[in-house]
């Protein structure tokens, strides 16, 4: 697709349930990032996949996040036992790699935003 | 290690006045630097980015920041604000290598008023 596509758009939970949100980007991009955004707050950082590798999963907040790119394009962040401090937009980011520069861009989806009651 | 701070969570100016949002960054190495803009339900979309030369950078919509390594900042400017132009700012730091995070900072919400 022309951009990074993220599903659902809206998520309400009850406190306890599972979750899975979706991120599809941008076709031929290696690099994903998944970040967290809580109200009023920037983005901050969760996981990092190049290709189908999770190369960096220092953000995820506890062993309840997992999150997974088996082939190495759709990605699935999942949830487990959600609480109400989990509440926030989770936002995808894909770039591609050329080389080893951090000066390409990041394209970021439209987010997830997940209410948990 | 890596850090941002955006001086000011709110900025209101006058349509066709002058914009500044202010950035100071941290970087144990040479930084790349990027401001995204993020309107209401929509996803970050990049205004502008520094990587190496000049150190004027000019981006979309008219916006345009300087990159002055001395004071490790990278204040954002636009000389006339637009209505369109409300929303909020981030300003935000990455490091050398493609798997290295963005890292962010809180965030400006600017408002236009007529």
């Amino acid at each position: 697709g022309a951009g990074v596509s993220q599903s659902p758009r809206y998520k309400v939970a009850k406190r306890g349930q599972d979750v899975a949100l979706r991120c599809d980007p941008i076709s031929g991009h290696v690099s994903l990032f998944w970040y967290q955004q809580a109200l009023g707050q920037g983005p901050e950082f969760l996981t990092y996949f190049q290709n189908e590798a999770q190369l960096d999963k220092s953000g995820l907040p506890s062993d309840r996040f997992f999150a997974e790119r088996p082939e190495g394009s759709v990605s699935t962040l999942k949830i487990q036992r959600t609480q109400q401090e989990d509440s926030a937009v989770y936002l995808c980011a894909s770039s591609l790699r050329t080389g080893t520069s951090g000066a390409n861009v990041l394209t970021f989806g439209a987010g997830s935003r997940l209410t948990v009651l | 290690a890596q850090s941002v701070t955006q001086l000011g969570s709110h900025v209101s100016v006058s349509e066709g006045a002058l914009v500044l949002l202010r950035c100071n960054y941290s970087s144990s190495v040479p930084p790349y630097l990027f401001w995204y803009v993020q309107y209401p339900n929509q996803g970050l979309q990049l205004l502008l980015k520094y990587t190496t030369g000049a150190t004027l950078v000019k981006g979309i919509n008219g916006f345009e920041a300087e990159f002055k390594k001395s004071e490790t900042s990278f204040h954002l400017t636009k000389p006339s604000a637009h209505m369109s132009d409300a929303a909020e700012y981030f300003c935000a730091v990455r490091g050398e290598t493609s798997g290295s995070r963005l890292t962010f900072g809180e965030g400006t919400q600017l408002t236009v008023n007529p």
